[in-house]
């Protein structure tokens, strides 16, 4: 069975510093594909950042960075120079290649303090 | 393009009626799925077809049905409400796994649904 987990329901973080969200997996697939999600207060899922399994480099986005520990089952995502509009629920989610079944973590809200 | 479209943005309905929530996507996505979403439980899976004509449950599929008639479309129908049905549910669609090698999922705007 694959699971991921969130560890972190709640967080917050001063406006132009930097917060890290954690994502751990558990799965025996060797590939596949992670992907982290915000859900800002309009409810809408918008996609921030992916990676796929093979690559080694982390994926980058702007201010959005992750760090992907293959071995650790590891998946956590790196806001910088956090800013208002970043205050949103954060959902790690998983793709086995194999499979048809995304997963998703229970979320992280992120609050960004003026 | 117009997306993933969901209808309605909210729904009240009352115990045992029925009703189906609308979705439908315009990439010629052949992978659609349908979430709820709980307060600290994220996005469960209910239903996800991989093609027009292929439908599969779940991790929570119980009182719920789908079909997957045309590419485009994948109504989800609540047979008889029950309060436990009170949720937000979203559409989702993306290519699959045999046409790209990653799959992002592009989500409607999502159904705000209260059953009393």
């Amino acid at each position: 069975a694959q699971t991921v987990t969130q560890s972190q329901p709640e967080m917050s973080v001063q406006e132009a510093e930097t917060v890290t969200l954690s994502c751990t997996y558990d799965t025996s697939e060797s590939n596949y594909y992670l992907f982290w999600y915000k859900q800002p207060p309009s409810r809408q899922m918008i996609l921030v950042i992916r990676q796929e399994a093979y690559k080694q480099q982390n994926a980058t986005e702007n201010r959005f960075s992750v760090n992907f520990q293959k071995a650790a089952k590891s998946f956590s995502l790196k806001i910088s120079d956090s800013q208002l509009g970043d205050t949103a629920m954060y959902f790690c989610a998983f793709f086995p290649d194999t499979g048809n079944q995304f997963y998703f973590g229970t979320g992280t809200s992120l609050t960004v303090i003026p | 393009n117009a997306g993933v479209t969901q209808t309605p943005k909210f729904q009240v309905l009352k115990t045992g009626q029925s009703m189906t929530l609308q979705c439908a996507q315009d990439m010629n996505h052949e992978y659609m799925s349908w979430y709820r979403q709980d307060p600290g439980m994220g996005l469960r899976l209910i239903h996800y077809s991989v093609g027009a004509g292929i439908t599969d449950q779940g991790e929570v599929p119980n009182g719920y049905n789908v079909s997957r008639s045309t590419t485009e479309d994948f109504p989800l129908r609540l047979l008889s409400a029950a309060p436990s049905q009170t949720s937000v549910y979203f559409c989702a669609s993306s290519y699959h796994t045999s046409v790209t090698n990653y799959n992002e999922q592009f989500f409607g705007p999502g159904t705000r649904l209260t059953v009393l």
